[in-house]
């Protein structure tokens, strides 16, 4: 079975440090890897995605994650974070039995940026 | 990217009643649509897949004929929750399906059955 794990619930970091969100993943074959930010009471605004390529994949708002193939990993990573990357964010791989689109997500990591 | 609209995005009603949540892609068509649940603190869940003249499928453990969805068009998905109750008090989510890209989403709508 297809899945994705994010083992932290929550990541609290200070601003202009460093940041990590995890996510592992278990798929049979090559992985369609993405990964999602969602702020209060709104919908799902699309980061980055690996395909196929570069293991460094960079996306939109200063975000990259790197795919490690060995270690069935996507983390999300953010060279200075800021009090505004605050939200929700999800680690998702397409489904392979329903088509594009369609995606299994993790269970979500809350990230807390203090000033 | 896309365009994707999804109204209301906030809606209060009362025990027993139906509710309507549209989604629209305004600028591309979908022939599927997929529709999530979310619960507080969760993450999202696959309620059911539409496609474009056809009946919708339904994850297991999804009630059919409590989450009605309609795909008349290319551009237009409605999922019905009929008879609310409290318990379908939650937020959902849209997804039409565009080939060979990210998939994108609706803005979400917070339902509450009181």
């Amino acid at each position: 079975a297809q899945s994705v794990a994010q083992p932290e619930d929550q990541v609290n970091v200070a601003e202009g440090n460093p940041l990590t969100v995890k996510c592992t993943y278990s798929v049979s074959g090559n992985p369609y890897l993405f990964w999602y930010v969602q702020y209060p009471n709104r919908g799902l605004q699309f980061l980055l995605k690996y395909i196929t390529g570069d293991n460094l994949v960079k996306g939109s708002y200063g975000f990259e994650a790197e795919f490690n193939k060995s270690q069935t990993s996507f983390h999300l990573k953010k060279p200075s974070a800021l009090v505004s990357d605050s939200a929700l964010y999800f680690c998702a791989v397409r489904d392979r039995t329903g088509g594009y689109n369609k995606l299994i997500f993790g269970a979500g990591t809350r990230l807390a940026v203090h000033p | 990217g896309a365009v994707v609209s999804q109204h209301p995005s906030r809606v209060i009603c009362k025990s027993g009643t139906s509710v309507k949540i549209e989604c629209r892609s305004l600028d591309f068509q979908a022939t599927t649509m997929f529709w999530y649940r979310q619960f507080p603190k969760k993450s999202l869940m696959l309620m059911a897949t539409s496609n474009e003249g056809s009946k919708a499928t339904y994850e297991q453990g999804v009630e059919k004929d409590k989450f009605l969805i309609n795909h008349a068009s290319l551009t237009l998905s409605t999922l019905t929750v009929t008879s609310a109750h409290p318990e379908d008090s939650s937020f959902y989510i849209c997804s039409p399906a565009k080939a060979n890209t990210e998939a994108f989403f609706g803005q979400g709508t917070r339902l509450t059955v009181v």
